[in-house]
């Protein structure tokens, strides 16, 4: 089975801290990696990284993916309690969709 | 609106009943996935289908059974055969064979499973 690591598995943070988050993946078929955060229920999607070195912007989140180094990071800068989730990272296979998941890190951003 | 539909939020059952949740999809989606969440774990696939009538089995299907009749629907069925069922679930679709950047998954709300 494919791996993908997250880390930390958890962090906490004051509001306007600056976060990064970790994600490293198995290199066997890979297609792209994702992103998604989970508040309560439904995991919303947040960036698709499919070349190195590309960064990716919304917002204040932002994410990159090495793919020599086989790991992607997230950052989010100036963060706000509503920052508070479970960030998700997953690596796509082949062309159909499916996802291998990280176990997430729980952020906790205090006011 | 288009989006993914589950149901029941929330599911009580007794050990060795089986039960199924429910999964429908308006985005025209043709791939659909279910997934198990358990504390500390992610996400885990049980079971894919890529087109209707025909599915294939996750990383971790012992104890379900699915159904993909039509597109717009992949029900899930937990069996009394499953050993440790409690867990959050998760539905997924995708837009399938695709050669762009669009094939991210988009999920359900979940359906919480207790059995007790």
């Amino acid at each position: 089975e494919d791996k993908v690591v997250q880390s930390p598995l958890s962090l906490v943070v004051h509001e306007g801290d600056t976060v990064t988050l970790n994600c490293s993946y198995e290199v066997t078929n890979f297609r792209s990696l994702l992103w998604y955060k989970q508040e309560k229920k439904a995991p919303t999607f947040l960036f698709m990284l499919t070349s190195s070195g590309i960064e990716k912007k919304s917002g204040r989140l932002s994410s990159i993916l090495d793919k020599k180094e086989l790991f992607s990071i997230l950052n989010i800068t100036a963060t706000q309690t509503g920052d508070s989730a479970i960030y998700l990272c997953a690596k796509e296979s082949d062309s159909w969709g499916k996802l291998q998941f990280g176990a997430g890190t729980q952020v906790v951003v205090t006011p | 609106d288009g989006g993914i539909t589950q149901s029941p939020k929330y599911l009580f059952r007794k050990e060795g009943q089986n039960v199924t949740l429910s999964c429908e999809q308006n985005l025209n989606h043709d791939a659909m996935y279910w997934y198990r969440q358990d504390p500390g774990q992610g996400l885990r696939l049980i079971y894919y289908s890529q087109i209707v009538n025909d599915f294939q089995k996750g990383d971790i299907a012992e104890g379900y059974s699915v159904s993909r009749e039509k597109k717009e629907s992949f029900p899930l069925t937990v069996t009394s055969a499953q050993k440790n069922p409690t867990a959050f679930y998760l539905c997924a679709s995708s837009i399938g064979l695709a050669t762009g950047d669009n094939t991210e998954a988009f999920f359900g709300q979940g359906t919480r499973l207790t059995v007790v």
